[in-house]
């Protein structure tokens, strides 16, 4: 079975500071890594897939497979990059895409 | 493009009564997915279709059910509403099945208060 956890609810930082969130999956096959993003009174978003091996917005996540984490990170945390971050696994074959818990981010100023 | 579209926005409804959420997905998309979100829960995966067939399920009890049209647009019902189904419901398309290789967007989902 496919399950996410992202350990965290709640993660505060000040601007400027880095910033880590944490996502660990289970998933005995090769996964696809997904990071959401849901702004304040916008829709859910893509923010990065880990195929891609993309920065978006400063983000990066990089998948590691033999800590089955696909942790989210930000040198330097800006305030528009206060959200609500959700981790997602898609298994092998057509199957459904599963999310984690959620983690919201507060940037401080 | 239009996005993802979903009607209506907001409903109040009544402890046993039934509903019924519609979602258009971008012009093109074939799969649409729908998804129950909840600040104690989070995300949860209720359904997916794709070519109006349910390729995918989660799991939620018979009185969760959906269906697609021959245009992608879908509906979802939920009969005998208790106060535990009030929550928001995301529908989701994308132009594959699952979210393997292919992005999915949402729309601004449906919020559901059962009284």
């Amino acid at each position: 079975a496919q399950r996410v956890t992202q350990p965290e609810k709640l993660l505060s930082v000040f601007k400027g500071a880095p910033v880590e969130l944490k996502c660990n999956y289970s998933y005995s096959g090769s996964p696809e890594l997904f990071w959401y993003v849901q702004y304040s009174r916008q829709r859910l978003q893509l923010l990065l897939r880990h195929i891609s091996r993309e920065s978006i917005k400063g983000f990066t996540a990089d998948l590691n497979k033999g800590e089955t984490s696909f942790h989210l990170k930000k040198p330097f945390a800006q305030e528009e990059d206060s959200a609500m971050y959700y981790c997602a696994l898609s298994g092998e074959g057509a199957q459904k895409l599963v999310f984690g818990q959620g983690t919201r981010l507060t940037i401080n100023p | 493009k239009a996005g993802v579209t979903q009607t209506p926005r907001y409903l109040i409804k009544t402890r046993g009564q039934q509903v019924t959420l519609s979602c258009s997905p971008i012009s093109g998309h074939r799969s649409v997915s729908w998804y129950q979100q909840t600040p104690g829960q989070g995300l949860q995966f209720l359904f997916e279709y794709f070519s109006e067939t349910q390729r995918n399920k989660g799991n939620f009890p018979g009185r969760f059910s959906g269906r697609q049209f021959s245009n992608s647009r879908s509906e979802m019902n939920v009969s005998t509403l208790e106060l535990g189904d009030s929550a928001l419901y995301l529908c989701a398309s994308s132009l594959g099945l699952g979210g393997r290789g292919y992005e999915q967007y949402f729309g601004p989902g449906t919020r559901l208060t059962v009284t």
